[in-house]
């Protein structure tokens, strides 16, 4: 059982509010993910990161930001949210180690609805 | 660009019907290849995986899917399905050697019990 964590699992928040979308996990892995899940679509990667002090941004275009100081947290930032950020945002990772590298493992996720 | 297809949006079975759910994905390379599951109100967790060796994957809750290159296939089969299978499967690639995975749209399968 893999151990992810994301909180807030929902909010509701005005637009230009600036929010914080937590995610933690106690496995120690290394590589971390945000997704964006829209219903009927498919998951699209909005940034990753290697480790510690290692973030890119990923394929889908985003206003968000993420940071990496610490290897178990991988926080994601909306400066100034909107309508179209109202999604749900799902936070995964992946161990390092021949055979389970490449599986990813996910949170809860956060539905976000911006008002 | 490299994508992954899942043919059944949804999906509804009777209890004992069995289940066979498509997926193909467009890339040339070496690619990994995984099924997951999001039941109600729980988050997506890990069904079956395949790396290499034996096309053949068993997973959990008696789930399997074959691998076939030749078609890019990977699609998901269980022969008995129960009421407690309810749930959207997705299928995701992850291009060898890089962080991409990329995932399908889901299919939301309903078992009538």
């Amino acid at each position: 059982e893999a151990d992810i964590y994301q909180t807030p699992r929902y909010l509701v928040i005005g637009t230009g509010k600036k929010i914080t979308l937590e995610c933690s996990q106690t496995m120690g892995h290394d590589k971390m993910y945000w997704y964006q899940q829209d219903p009927g679509m498919e998951l699209h990667l909005i940034h990753y990161s290697y480790g510690v002090n290692s973030t890119e941004k990923g394929d889908l275009s985003s206003e968000s930001t993420v940071s990496r100081i610490r290897t178990e947290h991988f926080p994601l930032t909306l400066e100034s949210a909107r309508p179209s950020h109202t999604s749900q945002y799902l936070c995964a990772s992946t161990p390092e180690g021949s055979g389970r590298e490449e599986t990813q493992y996910f949170g809860p996720g956060t539905r976000l609805l911006v008002l | 660009a490299q994508s992954v297809s899942q043919h059944n949006h949804h999906v509804i079975l009777s209890e004992a019907a069995s289940l066979e759910l498509g997926c193909n994905y467009s890339y040339g390379g070496t690619v990994n290849l995984f099924w997951y599951v999001q039941y109600p109100g729980q988050h997506l967790q890990l069904l079956l995986k395949y790396f290499s060796g034996d096309p053949l994957v068993k997973g959990i809750k008696g789930f399997e899917a074959e691998f076939i290159k030749s078609k890019f296939s990977f699609n998901l089969r269980k022969p008995s399905v129960q009421w407690s299978d309810t749930a959207e499967y997705f299928c995701a690639v992850n291009l060898s050697g890089t962080y991409k995975y990329i995932f399908g749209t889901g299919t939301r399968l309903k078992v009538l019990a």
